[in-house]
Formats: structure tokens, C-alpha cells, sequence
């Protein structure tokens, strides 16, 4: 079975500063999606980023960029110019291309200070 | 555009009680999908839908736990005899399928006396 590991319970960032948040996945397929949630306070699940396997190029979207390493299973995120209203909870997940079935990491808790 | 809907947002329920939890999905996705969340953790999978089938239901704990999907729109989530244990937030979320993401909704927060 698929597993999602965030090693990063708890990280925090200076606003305006540049942070990342791991993540690693276990899995033996070769043909998946990857995706980094943001879930803040309010509760609703946002997405943030969607990486596709099978493209090299790592998927950017303004502030928020990936380094996708599929040789190491390893899927970053990194949040520049960091805004307070990046303080959130965010959840790396996966989902191979067969099943339909989403896995998600247990989350890394982001704080913003100003 | 409406979004996943969730209702109640909020249930609170004595120990033993029958519980329904409503998700409205965007109109047009095919897969629905519950998941629960306990406080400081990650979405844990219950049950997925595609259409009116439930194509993967591994994730329900026990057989207390029931979910229908009739016409493939709204789903309903079904909890008998409730216990304390079963105090969280149970999310729905709603995709089109293939490699797209899912839409959640804010979720019901169910709270076990």
C-alpha cells in the first residue's frame, strides 16, 4: 500500500522569507499524482499545487513551486515571499493513475510570523 | 460556482444515537469521496464513490458505518449507535476523475457526548 511521509510536525517562517516542507511516499508505481493541500483554520481543504509524474518539469503556481524527485520519492514544497495568510496546515497526498484513491501525509502545521 | 456542499456544518449527539452526515458534491463529478479527521492529523480514507457504486468502501472502520450515493449526486454518510470515539470531523470531497483534484467541502464537525 501507498504511504505519505511529512517528517515535519510543526515549521515556522518569517513573513517574507522562503520556506519548504517535506514530503516522501512509498509506493511501486511509475505513474501517479501528487498534490500539496493547504488547510487553514477554517477547515476547507485548498489545493496548493498538483505535480504529474510522468512530467519532469516541477509544477509552479505563483508563490508556491515543488522540487519533484521521482527516483528519491520525494515531493517539496516551497513557499516564497511567505505571507501571514499562508499559516496553515498542509497535506502532501498521492494518487496512482489506476486507483482512485487519494493517500495523505499526517501534515505539517506552517506558521507565518510577522 | 457552488462548491461541496456539507450539512450540518456542526452535530452534536448523546453516546448510542443514529447520526446522517449530507454531502452535496460539484455538479458533473463523477467520484465522491469521506474521509475523517481527528484534531492535528491527516484526512483518513472511509469511502469513495464513482457514480452511484461505492468502488472502494476499505476505509469504514466497522459496520456501524454506512454511506449510499442513489443517483449518483448527493451522498449521505450513516453512523449507528455513535460512540465517543467517533468524534471528529468527517470531510467530503468531490472529483472529476483521472489525475484531477478533489474539491472539498468545510466539512462536519460530529461531536459524540
Amino acid at each position: 500500500a501507498q504511504t505519505v511521509t511529512q517528517s515535519q510536525p510543526e515549521m515556522s517562517v518569517q513573513e517574507a522569507e522562503t520556506v519548504t516542507l517535506s514530503c516522501t511516499y512509498d509506493t511501486s508505481e511509475s505513474d501517479y499524482y501528487l498534490f500539496w493541500y493547504k488547510q487553514p483554520p477554517s477547515r476547507q481543504m485548498i489545493l496548493v499545487i498538483r505535480q504529474e509524474a510522468y512530467k519532469q518539469q516541477n509544477a509552479t503556481e505563483n508563490r508556491f513551486s515543488v522540487n519533484f524527485q521521482k527516483a528519491a520519492k520525494s515531493f517539496s514544497l516551497k513557499i516564497s515571499d511567505s505571507q501571514l495568510g499562508d499559516a496553515a496546515m498542509y497535506f502532501c497526498a498521492y494518487k496512482d493513475n489506476y486507483g482512485q484513491n487519494f493517500v495523505f501525509g499526517p501534515g505539517t502545521r506552517l506558521s507565518v510570523l510577522p | 460556482g457552488a462548491g461541496v456542499s456539507q450539512t450540518p456544518s456542526n452535530k452534536v449527539t448523546e453516546k448510542g444515537k443514529y447520526v446522517e452526515l449530507r454531502c452535496d458534491p460539484i455538479s458533473g463529478h463523477t467520484a465522491l469521496y469521506w474521509y475523517r479527521q481527528s484534531l492535528g492529523q491527516g484526512p483518513e480514507f472511509l469511502i469513495y464513490f464513482q457514480g452511484t457504486g461505492a468502488a472502494d468502501d476499505s476505509g469504514l472502520p466497522n459496520d456501524r458505518f454506512f454511506a449510499v450515493r442513489p443517483e449518483g449526486s448527493v451522498s449521505t454518510l450513516k453512523i449507528q449507535r455513535t460512540e465517543r470515539g467517533d468524534s471528529a470531523v468527517y470531510l467530503c470531497a468531490s472529483s472529476p476523475g483521472g489525475g484531477q483534484p478533489q474539491h472539498f467541502g468545510d466539512g462536519t464537525r460530529l461531536s459524540i457526548l
